[in-house]
């Protein structure tokens, strides 16, 4: 089975620039959440999709967004990019399981983006 | 809030030493905790899991225990190897929905 797939996985960017992420969750998975890893702020949760429809957001600008297609495949876009957005950016998918206390998180090996 | 809060690295050991990385959490409700390891270049992966108090969680010789009354859920191994060095995140889930807390890891380095 295909573990969680992230493109690109290196991106080089200039401030007032905007990028686009994309995240391939395991076949089956219905829940995407990304997350921004950096090395001051650890992980640092930014948005989760389940169904296509934003079902928890973290603490970030409006400048981060995201979005989920049909097929659960999900992409996250940052406009007017800064320095401080450079980070890795990890996705996660997993499978909701009605009843379950909690839904293990499968994580893909990340985006690496700088912003110059 | 919810909130992990982890001991700062890096932490450097010899082969066959004893490791402790404590983690202690802030949660509104009664969260499942999960430590995650992470090797060079690659993403998360779950290391062991507990749901409830006093659920002990343990995989490839690390353990950790749901701790309410002191609200830990510090990770343990009595002998690591070479191969376990990586980044190590404690994390909690809140007790519905699906989103995750994480400290801010622990990288470990075992040398020969």
């Amino acid at each position: 089975k295909a573990g969680v797939t992230q493109t690109p996985r290196y991106l080089i960017k200039t401030r007032g620039q905007q990028v686009t992420l994309s995240c391939s969750p395991i076949s089956g998975h219905r829940s995407v959440s990304w997350y921004q890893q950096t090395p001051g702020q650890g992980l640092q949760f930014l948005f989760e999709y389940f169904s296509e429809t934003q079902r928890n957001k973290g603490n970030f600008p409006g400048r981060f967004s995201g979005r989920q297609f049909s097929n659960s495949r999900s992409e996250m876009n940052v406009s007017t990019l800064e320095l401080g957005d450079s980070a890795l950016y990890l996705c996660a998918s997993s499978r909701p399981s009605g009843g379950a206390r909690y839904n293990e998180q499968f994580f893909g090996p990340g985006t690496r983006l700088t912003v110059l | 809030g919810n909130s992990v809060t982890q001991m700062e690295g890096p932490v450097t050991l010899s082969e066959e030493a004893f490791l402790t990385i404590n983690c202690t959490y802030t949660a509104t409700g009664y969260p499942s905790l999960f430590w995650y390891v992470q090797y060079p270049g690659e993403g998360l992966q779950l290391l062991l899991k507990a749901t409830k108090a006093d659920d002990k969680g343990s995989n490839k010789g690390f353990e950790a225990t749901y701790r309410k009354e002191t609200t830990s859920f510090h990770l343990e191994k009595g002998s690591v190897q070479v191969s376990d060095s990586a980044v190590y995140f404690c994390a909690l889930s809140e007790s519905t929905g699906n989103q995750f807390y994480f400290g801010t890891g622990t990288s470990l380095t075992v040398i020969p």
